[in-house]
């Protein structure tokens, strides 16, 4: 089945730090690629997307690309800031399925300043 | 302004009381859905609706029913709540398509003692 794995936190990190949160996926056919972020107390919010393969998605110094050679969809930042500090969700989505996105679990990220 | 409008955003309640949680949104989006959030496991959805009167079961739909008589409301039901369904809620719409954006709620957070 559908499935996506990421990498587990919680990720602390110094401010202006690098960030790599890691992201790969299990899926038959062509998912369209998702990452949301969710500050304390909020829903959801989208960060970035990709649709199909080698797309790169970018979004406030955010950017994955969609890896289907190696079913991955790591998220990188090269500047951390104290405001990024949030849980990101990596998530698949096919078409048809009304929407439906499957997630991974979550990883926290915590930026120090 | 385009948003998801879930209530209440936190109630406690007990074992066996019906309690219904709304979700209305204004984007005139086709597609609806609630997802449960659990520590660990990330999102999984319980119920969609890919239009009025459509709805289908997601990954973990026992104990709650749903129903879509606008487009723009899609209220979740706990007909007999147990503690095994305190979580976070949140209710989520998108237009048609799989390679679509999710928008979500600020979320309900209810625990059944």
């Amino acid at each position: 089945g559908n499935s996506v794995t990421q990498m587990e936190g919680p990720v602390t990190l110094s401010e202006e730090a690098f960030l790599t949160i890691n992201c790969t996926y299990t899926a038959t056919g062509y998912p369209s690629l998702f990452w949301y972020v969710q500050y304390p107390g909020e829903g959801l919010q989208l960060l970035l997307k990709a649709t199909k393969a080698d797309d790169k998605g970018s979004n406030k110094g955010f950017e994955a690309t969609y890896r289907k050679e190696t079913t991955s969809f790591h998220l990188e930042k090269g500047s951390v800031q104290v405001s990024d500090s949030a849980v990101y969700f990596c998530a698949l989505s096919r078409y048809n399925q009304g929407g439906k996105l499957i997630f991974g679990q979550g990883t926290e990220l915590s930026v120090k300043p | 302004e385009a948003q998801v409008t879930q209530n209440p955003r936190y109630l406690i309640t007990v074992t066996g009381k019906k309690l219904t949680v709304t979700c209305s949104q204004n984007m005139n989006h086709e597609y609806m859905s609630w997802y449960r959030q659990d520590p660990g496991l990330g999102l999984r959805q319980i119920y969609y609706s890919m239009n009025v009167e459509v709805t289908d079961k997601g990954d973990v739909p026992e104990g709650y029913k749903v129903s879509r008589k606008e487009k723009r409301n899609f209220p979740l039901i706990l007909e007999s709540p147990s503690p095994n369904q305190t979580s976070l809620y949140f209710c989520a719409s998108s237009s048609p398509g799989g390679n679509q954006p999710q928008h979500f709620g600020d979320g309900t957070r209810l625990s059944i003692l």
